[in-house]
């Protein structure tokens, strides 16, 4: 149980285009949803909380329009990269919260995505 | 206030070996501690965690131990195997703020056989 996963696993985008990852929790509800950015050797950080049915809180520094965040449903987050650029090249991963487990929070397997 | 900070940032042991990761926290709110693992380009995996209530947490050959006056908690593995090598993250967290994981840096583990 406590699976999390991602859609797609990797992609490449040209410069311009936006790219939609999609983030599922697919044996349990949850309510609250993060998304996460992971550079090469380093540790994950944090972009931003997605709760359903409510609007995404981003991270300083993150921008809101450029990754749109959307919870419409306790399974479903999407996260979208808008006018990708190389720079937005990175690992990105989601997590679900499954307070029906005593707070556990479980990460998707992580969207590479290459911006050329 | 919010950091996490991990040692040491690699660290490598032969099979058999008992690697010791440890974190120390500032945040005194925090109250949810769990460590993951992770495998080269995949997702981070939720090895154990623990809750200040306890000083010591066993699963397997993954043993956590707290010390919550210190503000510090590290990852003790058992018998490590080659299998074992990877990065390992601890986090912190308020449980029932629901709020994000903190991370620490990672530590990246090679055991040798």
């Amino acid at each position: 149980g406590a699976v999390v996963s991602q859609h797609p696993s990797w992609v490449i985008c040209k410069s311009g285009t936006s790219v939609k990852i999609e983030c599922r929790s697919l044996d349990f509800q949850a309510t609250t949803m993060f998304w996460y950015r992971q550079f090469p050797k380093q540790s994950l950080m944090l972009m931003a909380t997605s709760n359903e049915g409510s609007k995404a809180t981003y991270e300083q520094g993150v921008e809101k329009d450029k990754f749109l965040i959307n919870h419409a449903s306790l399974t479903l987050s999407t996260l979208t990269v808008t006018s990708a650029h190389p720079e937005d090249s990175s690992f990105y991963i989601c997590s679900a919260l499954s307070t029906g487990r005593g707070y556990e929070q479980y990460f998707g397997p992580g969207t590479r995505l290459t911006v050329t | 206030q919010q950091q996490v900070k991990q040692s040491p940032q690699s660290l490598i042991v032969q099979k058999g070996g008992i690697p010791i990761i440890n974190c120390a926290y500032e945040n005194t709110a925090f109250d949810y501690f769990p460590w993951y693992q992770q495998f080269p380009g995949k997702g981070p995996a939720l090895l154990i965690a623990i809750r200040p209530d306890v000083s010591e947490k066993k699963e397997g050959r993954f043993t956590i131990s707290f010390n919550k006056s210190a503000k510090q908690f590290s990852l003790h593995i058992m018998d490590s195997q080659p299998g074992d090598s990877a990065t390992y993250f601890c986090a912190a967290s308020k449980e029932q703020a629901g709020t994000a994981l903190i991370f620490g840096k990672g530590t990246t583990l090679s055991v040798s056989s």
